[in-house]
């Protein structure tokens, strides 16, 4: 069956600390990739997304990931966080040309200023 | 564009009682999920609609879950009769048809439903 792995849970940093969220999925056929951001009481917004071309994807607030289609994964990244960035980061997948979106678990991100 | 539009933002409500949650999907949009998000389950697809037909509702728990979609612009979940372990925070997302636009989903601001 498709999954969709987030290995952290829970991650701490401090301000300008450099961060990197794992994400695996398992799948072999073609897929579009995304991360969702959850601020503590709002809804998911999409940080960024990958569906084809250049495999490192900007997305907003200065982050971006980078696909390898070779270890199936898409880590989210940013070199330097801030306190606002405290949320609770989701990484999807959807399998082209069907329906299905595949969501990880989520990481929540705590940020200490 | 407003966006996806639920309601109620929050309902509170005894056991056993009907409750309806509501959706108004982005407009030109014809794929809409309803999405349930608890702690100890992370966030659970219930049921999807395409053009306003239910296409996959193995998601929804058991029968005392229904879901309709009349129209392209509303499509409502209801739990009858509630439980306790039904409260969680209940998303609603939609998307563009595939090619005209992009494969993300638009989620709603969600419905937080307590049953005492």
């Amino acid at each position: 069956a498709q999954s969709v792995s987030q290995h952290n849970h829970h991650v701490i940093l401090s301000e300008a600390a450099s961060l990197e969220l794992g994400c695996n999925y398992s799948y072999g056929g073609t897929v579009n990739l995304f991360w969702y951001v959850q601020y503590p009481g709002q809804h998911l917004q999409l940080l960024l997304k990958y569906f084809s071309g250049d495999p490192l994807v900007k997305g907003i607030k200065g982050f971006e990931a980078e696909f390898i289609k070779s270890k199936f994964s898409f880590n989210l990244r940013k070199p330097s966080v801030q306190w606002s960035d405290t949320a609770e980061y989701f990484c999807a997948v959807n399998l082209v040309g069907t329906y299905k979106y595949i969501f990880g678990t989520g990481t929540r991100l705590k940020v200490l200023a | 564009d407003a966006g996806v539009i639920q309601s109620p933002r929050h309902e509170v409500t005894e056991m056993g009682q009907e409750v309806t949650l509501r959706c108004k999907p982005i407009s030109g949009h014809n794929s809409l999920f309803w999405y349930r998000q608890t702690m100890m389950r992370g966030l659970e697809l219930l049921i999807y609609f395409n053009n306003n037909v239910p296409i996959d509702d193995s998601g929804m728990p058991e029968d005392r879950f229904s879901a309709k979609m009349p129209n392209a612009s509303f499509s409502t979940l209801k739990i009858q009769p509630s439980e306790p372990r039904d409260s969680a925070v209940y998303f609603c997302a939609s998307r563009s048809p595939p090619g005209l636009g992009s494969n993300e989903q638009f989620f709603g601001p969600g419905t937080r439903l307590t049953v005492l």
